[in-house]
């Protein structure tokens, strides 16, 4: 099975901060990687697929790259609304694997 | 707008089977450039991809829980489920059902259902 390793597990930052996660998988998986966010008792929402494209209604303070086993998922300004947990997956092959997530919180 | 929504009992006794419905909204189960697949999350934890299944009945399960999963679908009522057997403790999570679109050789899942919280309890 692919491992994906977030890190970090957890961050604290302020509203118009730029932050950076990074998702590292245990093999390469070319660029068959997405990004999801999610809310306390909400279901996880799509936000990038295929490392950089941005899934419709995405606002463009999101963004994506990488390729391999190295990626990364930016906030270029962050929002109230983006204080959430953060996802990555690997849909290269199965079992489809998630890392274990970044909690983004309020400073 | 293709919603889901997953159906099924929140309470199911150790040993028991896990029975869960996903029901799709406003679009075929039946479309060719998906599949459809059940993902958990247990309290305070990540997620696991559970399986996929696709229109015809081609099915993908996760090797961990191979024996004791099955995903089936029911074209004719646009839904799917999922049937995991003989549940311990460790399955109580929230099932998420989603669909897996498929682009030419990529995939990702979206959308995804509200959630359903299964706990395993006697």
């Amino acid at each position: 099975d692919i491992q994906m390793t977030q890190s970090p597990s957890s961050l604290s930052a302020s509203v118009g901060d730029r932050v950076t996660i990074t998702c590292r998988a245990s093999q390469t998986i070319t660029t068959y990687l997405n990004w999801y966010q999610q809310t306390p008792g909400k279901a996880p929402k799509l936000l990038i697929y295929s490392v950089s494209s941005l899934q419709s209604g995405v606002p463009s303070r999101f963004s994506g790259s990488g390729s391999g086993t190295d990626f990364t998922l930016t906030i270029s300004s962050l929002q109230p609304e983006d204080f959430a947990t953060y996802y990555c997956q690997q849909s290269y092959s199965t079992p489809y694997t998630f890392g274990q997530g970044t909690k983004l919180q309020i400073k | 707008q293709l919603q889901l929504q997953e159906s099924g009992p929140g309470l199911v006794k150790p040993s028991e089977t896990l029975s869960l419905t996903c029901t799709v909204s406003g679009g075929s189960i039946s479309s060719r450039s998906c599949y459809w697949g059940w993902i958990r999350q247990p309290p305070g934890k990540g997620l696991e991809w559970i399986g996929n299944i696709y229109y015809s009945g081609s099915t993908f399960y996760n090797s961990s829980l191979k024996s004791r999963v099955t995903i089936s679908v029911d074209t004719s009522k646009n839904q799917f489920s999922l049937k995991l057997t003989s549940v311990t403790a460790a399955d109580t999570a929230v099932y998420y059902c989603a669909r897996r679109l498929i682009v030419a050789t990529d995939n990702w899942f979206d959308p995804w259902g509200q959630g359903t919280l299964v706990t395993v309890s006697s």
